[in-house]
């Protein structure tokens, strides 16, 4: 079965330090890959996307991912984290479950960034 | 534009009590998801929807029924809770399952089991 594995659970860093959190994922086709972002107390929400094109993607609040085909890696960077960056972190992949064309968002477990002021 | 709402916010049950949860889009899409979420299993799939009159099993089906009579509508129901299903709770709704799989959530809602 596919899966998605996010290596860092917890990670606690000081404001104005550089972020990573690892995304691996075990599908070796065609994917579409996501950041989801989870603020305490609200809801998911979309950070970043990679369909195609360009393997760096730009995302919102000076988030960026790379994506390295030959690694199965999709990972989140930002050069200088904020208090306001403490949040959850979701890695998802976009990959068949099936023969077929049947495809499904397959999640990783999240990763906690806390960071302090 | 509401995108996704989900009612109610917040719940207490007590075992073997049942209840509807609601879930409704305003963007006309096609798919939609129920997840719940526990600290550190991440998000798990319920049930999901690829259309009207559509249901699916998820990763975690056992326990929850839903039914999707209308698109914009997607409910979740739990005839006899028990604490196990303790958890908030996440719908969600795309265009499509394929390729542009971007997942829009709603805020959630918190159940207790007691």
């Amino acid at each position: 079965a596919q899966s998605v594995s996010q290596h860092n659970h917890h990670v606690i860093l000081s404001e104005a330090a550089s972020l990573e959190l690892g995304c691996n994922y075990s599908y070796g086709g065609t994917v579409n890959l996501f950041w989801y972002v989870q603020y305490p107390g609200q809801h998911l929400q979309l950070l970043l996307k990679y369909f195609s094109g360009d393997p760096l993607v730009k995302g919102i609040k000076g988030f960026e991912a790379e994506f390295i085909k030959s690694k199965f890696s999709f990972n989140l960077r930002k050069p200088s984290v904020q208090w306001s960056d403490t949040a959850e972190y979701f890695c998802a992949v976009n990959a068949p479950v099936a023969a077929g064309n049947n495809r499904k968002l397959i999640w990783g477990l999240g990763t906690s960034l806390a960071v302090n002021p | 534009n509401a995108g996704v709402t989900q009612t109610p916010k917040f719940r207490v049950l007590k075992t073997g009590q049942s209840m509807t949860l609601l879930c409704a889009q305003d963007m006309n899409h096609e798919y939609m998801y129920w997840y719940r979420q526990d600290p550190g299993m991440g998000l798990r799939l319920i049930h999901y929807s690829v259309g009207e009159g559509t249901t699916a099993k998820g990763e975690v089906p056992d326990g929850y029924n839903v039914s999707r009579l209308k698109k914009q509508n997607f409910l979740l129901g739990l005839e006899s809770a028990a604490p196990s299903q303790t958890s908030v709770y996440f719908c969600a709704s795309s265009t499509d399952g394929g390729s542009y799989n971007e997942q829009f959530f709603g805020p959630g809602t918190r159940l207790t089991v007691l």
